[in-house]
């Protein structure tokens, strides 16, 4: 069936570590997004990665479609970099835009 | 940003009565989504549009009705209210679903039902 799934579902940070969030996705979705929602909840774009390595900044986002994951990297996080982060793809068929569950992430000062 | 307002952004209505949300674009975006969040269970998706008059059924979607008149527009009714459609209600848009599209999101609308 079409499943996006996340992990870790929490995460708490002491500012300036490092973290990885992963995305798994079955082989009957595509064209993988990943998205941060702040606490004020506005969902915002963070990469449109159907594959390969992106990067913005102290975040970046690698793909690898062939096994179906993808991999958010937070690099020295800071207290705004808090929030839940989700992954999305499209239904290669009739076009529904699928969700994981989110990991909310926590960054302590 | 890309062009999309959602409105109302805040509602509260009674039990029984109906409610219409409405999700306005600019982009000329062929795919528009409905979503409802609630804690512990993500996104998760209502009913979609492929197109003007093209409607489909999401995951979530008993309870809920839509319709799209018009490209820019894609309204979501709650023809009944109930206490457990209270939320905070997502629009989305995208181009296409093919290769190099992205979706991006309204503001939101949070819906309490009493």
């Amino acid at each position: 069936g079409i499943q996006v799934e996340q992990s870790p579902p929490d995460l708490i940070l002491q500012e300036g570590a490092n973290s990885t969030l992963r995305c798994n996705f079955s082989d009957s979705v595509n064209n993988l997004q990943w998205f941060h929602q702040n606490p004020w909840g506005q969902l915002i774009n963070l990469f449109y990665i159907p594959s390969g390595t992106k990067q913005n900044g102290r975040l970046s986002a690698t793909t690898v479609a062939t096994e179906r994951y993808s991999l958010l990297y937070i690099s020295s996080s800071q207290t705004t970099d808090s929030g839940v982060y989700f992954c999305a793809a499209f239904y290669n068929q009739g076009g529904k835009l699928i969700f994981g569950q989110g990991t909310e992430l926590s960054v302590k000062p | 940003d890309a062009g999309i307002t959602q409105s109302p952004r805040h509602k509260v209505t009674e039990t029984g009565t109906p409610v219409t949300l409405r999700c306005h674009q600019t982009e000329n975006h062929r795919y528009m989504y409905w979503y409802r969040q609630d804690p512990g269970h993500g996104l998760r998706l209502i009913h979609y549009s492929y197109g003007v008059k093209d409607t489909d059924k999401g995951e979530v979607s008993d309870g809920y009705s839509v319709s799209r008149s018009k490209t820019e527009d894609f309204l979501l009714t709650l023809e009944s209210a109930t206490s457990s459609q209270t939320s905070v209600y997502f629009c989305a848009i995208s181009e296409s679903i093919g290769r190099n599209t992205e979706a991006f999101f309204g503001q939101g609308t949070r819906l309490t039902v009493v």
